[in-house]
């Protein structure tokens, strides 16, 4: 079945450096996207979206790009903070499903910051 | 204040037994979800439900019930509890789920362990 996915499960990357967490999706119809950060014991915390309409979309330190060609979705973050350590993950709302059915999650990578 | 909170946000239980999570919202959102993360951390929807009709993931036994009494309000009601349905649970809300607003607020999860 189509579904959401990540290519790492876990990233380490130095404190200050740049890091980039990649998704690929197999939902082709997907119009809507969103990465979020679940930090240890707290639940998913938005942090940025795009939508199919756009390949580019810029945050405070954080970018989204989104490749709908080979369906690719990359979340990157700029001078990465100790703060920044926590599971991230992608996930995709297709509208033309229809219904409450919610967003679909991919797995999730690990992000770990070293100081 | 908190947005979405639920209560307990640990729960330790006997197999066989029936517990509840109740949920709320304070953002006047329209729909509200339940979302199960397992030992992978891998997240998936359990129910999605407004004011106007429940979607239930067809995957999700029928021992567990939402319930709401009102639009800021979704409980989880789960009746004999299996070892399989350790997990944290995490309520959500959403402003709108006809496609306008995808984006969820998650509350802080509540761990389930059953023995």
């Amino acid at each position: 079945g189509e579904s959401v996915g990540l290519h790492l499960p876990t990233l380490s990357v130095q404190e200050g450096d740049n890091s980039i967490i990649n998704c690929a999706y197999s939902n082709s119809a997907s119009d809507y996207f969103i990465w979020y950060k679940q930090e240890s014991g707290k639940g998913p915390q938005f942090i940025i979206d795009i939508r199919s309409n756009m390949d580019k979309r810029q945050g405070q330190r954080v970018t989204v790009l989104l490749n709908k060609t080979v369906k690719h979705l990359s979340l990157q973050i700029a001078a990465t903070q100790p703060g920044d350590s926590a599971v991230y993950f992608c996930a995709e709302y297709m509208y033309s499903g229809g219904g409450a059915d919610g967003l679909t999650f991919g797995k999730g990578t690990h992000l770990i910051i070293q100081p | 204040d908190t947005a979405v909170s639920q209560t307990p946000k640990y729960l330790v239980t006997q197999m066989g037994n029936d517990k509840s999570i109740k949920c709320e919202q304070n953002l006047g959102h329209d729909t509200m979800y339940w979302y199960k993360q397992d030992s992978k951390k891998f997240l998936k929807i359990m129910f999605s439900y407004n004011n106007k009709e429940l979607i239930i993931n067809e995957t999700v036994p029928n021992r567990f019930s939402p319930k709401s009494p009102d639009k800021a309000h979704l409980n989880l009601h789960i009746n004999s509890l299996e070892l399989g349905d350790s997990a944290v649970y995490f309520c959500a809300s959403s402003q709108d789920s006809q496609g306008r607003d995808e984006k969820l607020f998650f509350g802080s999860g509540t761990q389930l362990s059953v023995l």
